[in-house]
């Protein structure tokens, strides 16, 4: 069965340091991947989004970017933190095929301060 | 522009009654409607899906109704159990879009003794 790894859990970090969160997918070839943010009382963003290696969309514009090195690979980056990237970050996957849903993985809660 | 919008924050409905989720869209090109179910520090988990060309899906305690004329869905659980305590996300996406879905507010029900 497939799974989604996630980490880590929570992280707190300064404003102006990096960011990288890791989220792998096992068992399944060629998902498609997204990374979605779920700031305080709002709904679930997409933030990007990527159908193979080295393909990402980015769906709006902000301090963070995506990479996709490895298949079943999706990173999540900043090079300088803001206040506003606070919030829930999910990564998530799809099979690709018509209409499949996501499954996402247990999400990182990110507090800049 | 919230394209999805769930305008009921909360919910409270006593064990074995109908819950009755709402979820309004406003882009006709959505086709594909999900629901998904949060419990807190977890990933959202896929509850159900309707395609466009349906106006009820069931499966189990839980049916989704589609009124494609109101932009409306709705997802019902009857009877409801204390197990289903969570917020409740509504989703919605373009068939070809790559699964991007575009998500509400969400609605916490709350499913007392």
């Amino acid at each position: 069965s497939q799974t989604i790894h996630q980490w880590p859990a929570t992280l707190v970090q300064p404003v102006g340091s990096p960011l990288s969160l890791e989220c792998t997918v096992e068992g399944t070839s060629n998902p498609n991947l997204y990374w979605y943010r779920q700031a305080a009382g709002r709904g679930l963003q997409l933030l990007f989004y990527s159908v193979g290696i080295g393909q990402i969309s980015s769906e709006v514009p902000q301090n963070l970017s995506a990479s996709r090195p490895q298949d079943r690979q999706f990173i999540l980056s900043s090079k300088k933190l803001l206040l506003s990237d606070s919030g829930f970050y999910l990564c998530a996957w799809s099979g690709g095929g018509y209409n499949s849903p996501l499954h996402f993985g247990n999400g990182t809660r990110l507090t800049v301060t | 522009d919230q394209q999805v919008k769930q305008n009921s924050p909360s919910l409270s409905v006593q064990e074995g009654r109908i819950s009755i989720l709402n979820c309004d869209y406003t882009n006709s090109m959505f086709d594909y409607f999900l629901w998904y179910k949060k419990y807190p520090a977890e990933g959202p988990t896929f509850l159900i899906s309707i395609s466009s060309i349906k106006d009820k899906n069931e499966d189990g305690r839980f049916t989704v109704f589609l009124n494609k004329s109101a932009k409306h869905l709705s997802l019902h659980i009857v009877p409801s159990q204390p197990g289903d305590s969570a917020v409740y996300f509504c989703a919605a996406s373009r068939t070809g879009t790559a699964s991007k879905l575009t998500f509400g507010t969400g609605t916490r029900l709350q499913v007392t003794l």
